[in-house]
């Protein structure tokens, strides 16, 4: 079973609606990552953080708004999405940045209706 | 342009054969090749990685095989088995950094 967990499992949301999508970990891990993933294609790196701050932005609309409280947490926070933005979003993390394993999470099956 | 190119896109072996998926890169600064296996609803889970400075590793019945002149690796499973039915990414990464350039999968169907 996957160390990484993520709530909610699904969600729906309307475009207008704001909400969230949580990670944690609890492997001691400083490095954090949220992927996108859509149906039959590889995961896309969205974010990195390295010791709680913001090491990688692959130019990601700012309907997303990553956050990173601890270093145990990841948000994701969503705010006026497209339909296309319906995936699965997959966090991960690994023992910092520098050519570790990374560990995934189940991800959150996103909705936008 | 994609970094790491993957084939076949899906494939189809019985059950005790030899499942082969192939990758090819062009930029010779990776340092880092791992295979990640994802079922469907799940997240992907690392399988087996290997580095340049060797040619072969093998992990039970997953084998990596590397040919760094020829920029190509490949992940062959032997014995497969339908449990084994998944979907396997290739990955590089380069300078020792968490940053994977994956390939676009490949489906593989293991039949009873």
């Amino acid at each position: 079973d996957t160390e990484v967990t993520q709530t909610p499992k699904h969600l729906v949301m309307g475009m207008t609606n704001k909400k969230s999508l949580k990670c944690e970990q609890h492997m001691g891990h400083r490095a954090m990552y949220w992927y996108k993933q859509k149906a039959k294609k590889p995961p896309e790196l969205m974010f990195v953080y390295s010791y709680e701050k913001l090491s990688i932005n692959e130019s990601v609309p700012s309907r997303f708004s990553p956050e990173c409280p601890n270093s145990s947490l990841l948000n994701l926070h969503l705010h006026a999405l497209q339909p296309e933005d319906s995936a699965l979003y997959l966090c991960a993390s690994s023992q910092d940045l520098r050519g570790n394993t990374i560990y995934f999470g189940e991800g959150s099956w996103l909705t936008v209706v | 342009q994609q970094q790491v190119k993957q084939s076949p896109q899906s494939l189809i072996v019985q059950k005790g054969g030899i499942s082969i998926i192939n990758c090819a890169y062009e930029n010779t600064a990776f340092d880092y090749f791992p295979w990640y296996q994802q079922f469907p609803g799940k997240g992907p889970a690392l399988l087996i990685a290997i580095r340049p400075d060797v040619s072969e590793k093998k992990e039970g019945r997953f084998t990596i095989s590397f040919n760094k002149s020829a920029k190509q690796f490949s992940l062959h499973i032997m014995d497969s088995q339908p449990g084994d039915s998944a979907t396997y990414f290739c990955a590089a990464s380069r300078n020792n950094f968490n940053k994977f350039y994956f390939g676009s999968g490949t489906k593989l169907n293991v039949k009873p």
